[in-house]
């Protein structure tokens, strides 16, 4: 059971770079969204998906693009790489965006940007 | 603003104790609460959730409680083992997850 995958698990990045956090899940969830985790903070949601061809802003989207091909890939995109985006970003899907419904969660990228 | 705050912030027990983890929130409207743990390293899982109508529920050695009127929720975990060592996680919905918010966490380290 491979649940969701999210790659790579750790990198460093230089201010104004651009990268993509992977992340694939093989249940056939209809949702999948992005959060990042900060020290003395709890998750934060960055993008999210109802399904593909369909994604939206949570909290905290700037810097940030995400795009919906399929039901199983949900990329994340950092557009140009700042200190302020170190962090460790989670991807986590969901059966369906009803009321509380369980998140699957990958195991996290760490990101440093330098 | 909804908030959700967790105490203590950090916790030792000896291995095979028992502990209690608390969750404070203030979330309208109130749809559910769910405890995650998360393991170093890793995402966080879920481990129960508590509905409005729900007092305490029970997941092995895990018993979650829920006070809708005082707006509490607490973890209790008995005799404790090793592997309890993680971070938990108290997450309140009030509707789609838009609208979902995240505590800061206790981190629980059990020691020999």
């Amino acid at each position: 059971n491979a649940g969701v995958t999210q790659t790579p698990k750790f990198q460093v990045l230089k201010t104004g770079q651009s990268m993509t956090l992977q992340c694939a899940q093989d249940m056939n969830h209809e949702y999948m969204s992005w959060y990042r985790q900060d020290p003395g903070m709890g998750l934060r949601l960055i993008h999210y998906s109802v399904g593909a061809g369909i994604t939206d802003q949570g909290e905290v989207p700037n810097g940030y693009n995400v795009s919906r091909s399929t039901t199983e890939d949900f990329p994340l995109r950092l557009l140009s790489a700042a200190p302020s985006q170190t962090s460790v970003y989670f991807c986590a899907s969901s059966y369906s965006a009803g009321l509380g419904e369980k998140l699957f969660f990958g195991s996290g990228t760490q990101l440093s940007v330098l | 603003k909804n908030q959700v705050e967790q105490s203590p912030q950090s916790l030792i027990i000896l291995e095979g104790k028992n502990c209690t983890l608390q969750c404070n929130y203030t979330v309208s409207p109130f749809s559910n609460l769910r405890w995650y743990k998360q393991d170093t390293g890793r995402g966080p899982v879920s481990l129960t959730i508590m509905t409005f109508s729900e007092n305490t529920k029970s997941n092995g050695r895990y018993t979650a409680t829920l006070d809708a009127d005082t707006k509490q929720s607490s973890l209790h975990i008995t005799a404790s083992q090793l592997s309890d060592s993680a971070s938990y996680i108290c997450v309140v919905s009030s509707g789609g997850y838009q609208k979902v918010t995240f505590g800061i966490g206790t981190k629980l380290q059990v020691i020999p």
